[in-house]
């Protein structure tokens, strides 16, 4: 129940196309899901986060659509660029406690075509 | 900008040896995590640090692990003996008072067990 899986493993678009990721979780106390980008050799980096009172966030090209129902949230690349080649992590927190940790998918590694 | 800090970069030891990890945590943050990822896997929780003790810690986090803030600025994993299996990227990681999960990481210390 405290998994996370995410799809696809791998995923290839040419430049200028969108690029979807998805997650999908099982436990209802998850209340934060946030998106990190790891370049090789570098740790994740936040990307972007959604929390479940909203069914969508956009931050630029970058776009969470969850719902809430289904347990399910995505990751939207709008004009894929070759800079966004990297692997992408969805995760899953709960505020409550003292921990705050973070539960990660499997990982998706984007690769956009020039 | 404010960044975590992890040294050494690459950690390279003998089977049964002893490693201390070191990261210096974003200053005015007060949760500290570390994480591990095995090459090619996701980024595994492992253990969360709060006013001075551990919050919540994985199955990994065996009693060949432990955690230390020694000083006011250094947060520190500690590996008594370690395994071939210890071999990953291993990655702390902070979070300030008011959210706890937006949590950010340093680039990590690759850790590999001859």
């Amino acid at each position: 129940q405290q998994q996370v899986k995410q799809s696809p493993q791998s995923l290839i678009v040419q430049k200028g196309g969108i690029s979807i990721i998805n997650c999908a979780y099982e436990n209802t106390a998850f209340d934060y899901f946030p998106w990190y980008q790891q370049f090789p050799g570098k740790g994740p980096a936040l990307l972007i986060a959604i929390r479940p009172d909203v069914s969508e966030k956009k931050e630029g090209r970058f776009t969470i659509s969850f719902n809430k129902s289904a347990k399910q949230f995505s990751l939207h690349i709008m004009d894929s660029q070759p800079g966004d080649s990297a692997t992408y992590f969805c995760a899953a927190s709960t505020g409550s406690g003292n921990t705050g940790k973070l539960i990660f998918g499997q990982g998706t590694t984007l690769q956009v075509k020039p | 900008e404010p960044e975590v800090t992890q040294t050494p970069s690459h950690q390279v030891t003998q089977m049964g040896q002893e490693v201390i990890l070191r990261c210096v945590p974003i200053s005015n943050h007060l949760y500290f995590y570390w994480y591990r990822q095995i090459l090619g896997q996701k980024v595994e929780f492992l253990v969360s640090f709060y006013n001075n003790e551990i919050s919540e810690k994985s199955e990994i986090f065996d009693d060949q692990f432990s955690v230390e803030r020694p000083d006011g600025s250094n947060f520190t994993l500690k590996i008594r003996s370690t395994k071939l299996e210890d071999s990953a990227m291993y990655f702390c990681a902070s979070s300030g008072w008011i959210a706890k999960n937006i949590q950010y990481f340093g680039a990590g210390t690759r850790l590999s067990v001859l």
